[in-house]
């Protein structure tokens, strides 16, 4: 079985401080991991994605993710948030060879505050 | 290129009526998924086809819920009878159809059974 552990539910910076949304997974065999972006009445937008490549992604608008083994973890980081990044963030995970079936976290909000 | 697009955006319905979605994927892409979002959740997989033919709808309420993609093109998703519990949004998504290929998403329908 695979799963998502999406440690916040909510998080609050300020513009132009770093953003860190938490996540960690479980999978029995090798994982591909995702962070989707929602932003209200809009469809769910891929920021970037691990398929066993190099552990450290980068993804779109400035986000990037890690990859630790070690940790089971795959937080989502940002240098300098901007207000339009206030959206909600899914951490999502799929197993190698399953077709693309995709496990989704719960979600963690971000606000960004002037 | 356009996009995942679904209809209608927003339904009302009272619970025991009869409600479809429309879903009509990226041009070319193989495989079309539905999803279910209830609010505070992480959207969770309904149904997964492959051009015409289902690959797995092992979470698809199958008393009250149907899914049809004849042409292996667009695809339409059916509720009848709807419960209070059916209210959420509905997501289409679709992929190339390869493992581990981006899944894109339409913007939803969101569902609120009365």
């Amino acid at each position: 079985a695979q799963s998502v552990t999406q440690l916040d539910s909510h998080v609050s910076v300020s513009e132009g401080t770093p953003v860190l949304l938490r996540c960690n997974y479980s999978s029995s065999y090798s994982p591909s991991l995702f962070w989707y972006v929602q932003h209200p009445n809009k469809g769910l937008q891929l920021l970037l994605k691990y398929t066993s490549a190099a552990t450290l992604v980068k993804g779109i608008n400035g986000f990037e993710a890690e990859f630790k083994k070690s940790e089971t973890s795959f937080h989502l980081t940002k240098p300098s948030a901007h207000m339009s990044d206030a959206a909600e963030y899914f951490c999502v995970v799929s197993v190698t060879g399953t077709a693309s079936k995709l496990t989704f976290g719960t979600g963690t909000r971000l606000q960004v505050t002037l | 290129e356009a996009g995942v697009a679904q209809s209608p955006r927003y339904k009302i319905i009272e619970k025991r009526q009869s409600v479809a979605f429309w879903c009509n994927p990226i041009s070319g892409h193989a495989t079309l998924y539905w999803y279910q979002q209830i609010l505070g959740q992480g959207p969770k997989l309904l149904i997964q086809f492959q051009n015409n033919g289902v690959v797995d709808d092992s979470q698809l309420p199958k008393d009250r819920f149907s899914a049809e993609r004849l042409k292996g093109v667009d695809s339409t998703l059916k509720i009848q009878p709807a419960k209070l519990e059916d209210s959420a949004v509905y997501l289409c998504a679709s992929s190339l159809g390869t493992a581990k290929e981006t899944q894109y998403f339409g913007p939803g329908t969101r569902l609120l059974v009365l």
